[in-house]
């Protein structure tokens, strides 16, 4: 079955720790993207790729980092710098330009203690 | 400004009912529209595609776009408490652009 992948579901984190979330496709999709989800708020943008080896920042990349070493794969690490880490993060990635949509994985709980 | 502009609800409607879920936005550049269904601590479920506008039907959904009046609509017809989510409207220029533009969601309960 083709999609999206994230890992893990849950995470918990300690102050003061970087942590790194995964997330893989499939879908041979270019452009992958990180969104942050807080309750009563819409996504909004972290992190965006287009290409392998490319990405640029979105509205909040405060506190966050990427890389694209491959095309499947796109991982967000949440640093210790990001004031207010614990939300809902989702990975996406868009099927192509002609058909513009994009497609999301199950998410990633991240809670702070 | 934002972007896009939704009614966050929550809207409460009984089972069978029709329902119209909105968005308004202020860019007249957005070419591509879709509506998302999010079940809680889940993640978006892609429910309808439309380019430009128009309408398009899938089954008991309804997508509709009037891009003079920038507002595109989601009609959902004899509305099943399976239907109870939230529900997302998002946009893009398309093309070289590749940010996409979400509402901030309308949740949706469906009374059986």
């Amino acid at each position: 079955d083709g999609g999206i992948t994230q890992s893990p579901k849950y995470l918990f984190r300690k102050e003061g720790q970087n942590v790194t979330l995964s997330c893989e496709q499939n879908l041979n999709h270019d452009a992958m993207y990180w969104y942050r989800q807080d309750p009563g708020q819409g996504l909004r943008l972290i992190y965006y790729s287009q290409i392998v080896n490319d990405f640029q920042k979105g509205d909040i990349a405060e506190g966050y980092s990427v890389s694209r070493e491959k095309k499947e794969s796109f991982p967000l690490t949440v640093t210790s710098a990001q004031k207010n880490p614990t939300a809902f993060y989702l990975c996406a990635s868009r099927k192509d330009r002609l058909t513009d949509t994009q497609y999301f994985g199950p998410g990633t709980r991240l809670t702070v203690l | 400004q934002k972007e896009v502009e939704q009614d966050p609800g929550p809207l409460s409607v009984p089972e069978g009912a029709i329902v119209s879920l909105n968005c308004t936005y202020s860019n007249s550049a957005f070419q591509y529209f879709m509506w998302y269904r999010q079940y809680s601590r889940k993640g978006p479920e892609l429910l309808m595609y439309t380019y430009s506008s128009g309408n398009k039907e899938d089954g008991r959904f309804t997508a509709q776009v009037d891009k003079s009046s920038k507002y595109i609509s989601l009609f959902i017809r004899d509305s099943q408490p399976s239907d109870s989510a939230t529900y997302l409207c998002a946009m893009s220029a398309g093309g070289n652009f590749n940010k996409f533009y979400f509402g901030s969601g309308t949740k949706l309960n469906v009374k059986p």
